[in-house]
């Protein structure tokens, strides 16, 4: 079985940019969750989508945003982006709430 | 909210010797995830803990939870290279629904 893949990988953009970054959780896994990890926060919780819904939301601004699609493809949007936005973006899917979640490689964005 | 305290905050090790990273919660523990990590790459999930008491293995590494489900351990035996990276512990925030983690156990071994 195919796992979580995340793209793209690597992603540098500037202050005041928008960027869109992809998920594709493992086959009948309907829930997807995004984080943002970086040194001085560790791992956080973005959000969490489960059948086209968000479920859940984490302490981030308006500016952080997703969706999900009806085959359980995920999209983050970040809209103006700032510094310290720089971070590791890592989305992580399961077949349903309190099953363990498999996690994508990451994309690593540069806001510069 | 459930917050995650691990310790060591980074251990180093040499190799063919045996290890132990806790994980202590502020609140009962539902369910309790270990994760790996590979600087800058995604998590790779170890084991999974929801009773009390409860103890997993997998090849040489063990975790478990404590009676009162606010404590976890993952305990390596006979270390080697190969396990060496960051160790994460999560769990499940029933009161904010979503999931938190500890801020990481960093593992070197030593050849």
């Amino acid at each position: 079985k195919a796992g979580v893949t995340q793209t793209p990988r690597y992603l540098i953009k500037t202050r005041g940019q928008q960027v869109t970054l992809s998920c594709s959780p493992i086959s009948g896994h309907r829930s997807v969750s995004w984080y943002q990890q970086t040194p001085g926060q560790g791992l956080q919780f973005l959000f969490e989508y489960f059948s086209e819904t968000q479920r859940n939301k984490g302490n981030f601004p308006g500016r952080f945003s997703g969706r999900q699609f009806s085959n359980s493809r995920s999209e983050m949007n970040v809209s103006t982006l700032e510094l310290g936005d720089s971070a590791l973006y890592l989305c992580a899917s399961r077949k349903r709430q309190g099953d363990e979640q498999y996690f994508g490689p990451g994309t690593r964005l540069t806001v510069t | 909210s459930q917050e995650l305290e691990q310790s060591p905050q980074s251990l180093i090790v040499q190799e063919g010797k045996n290890l132990t990273i806790n994980c202590t919660s502020s609140k009962t523990l539902y369910g309790l995830y270990w994760y790996k990590q590979k600087y800058g790459e995604g998590l790779i999930f170890l084991m999974m803990l929801q009773k009390g008491g409860e103890e997993k293995s997998h090849e040489k590494i063990t975790a478990k939870l404590d009676e009162k489900k606010q404590q976890s351990s993952l305990h390596i035996t006979a270390s080697q290279p190969s396990h060496a990276g960051i160790y994460l512990c999560g769990a499940d925030d029933l009161y904010n629904n979503d999931m938190r983690f500890g801020a990481g156990t960093r593992l070197t071994v030593k050849p």
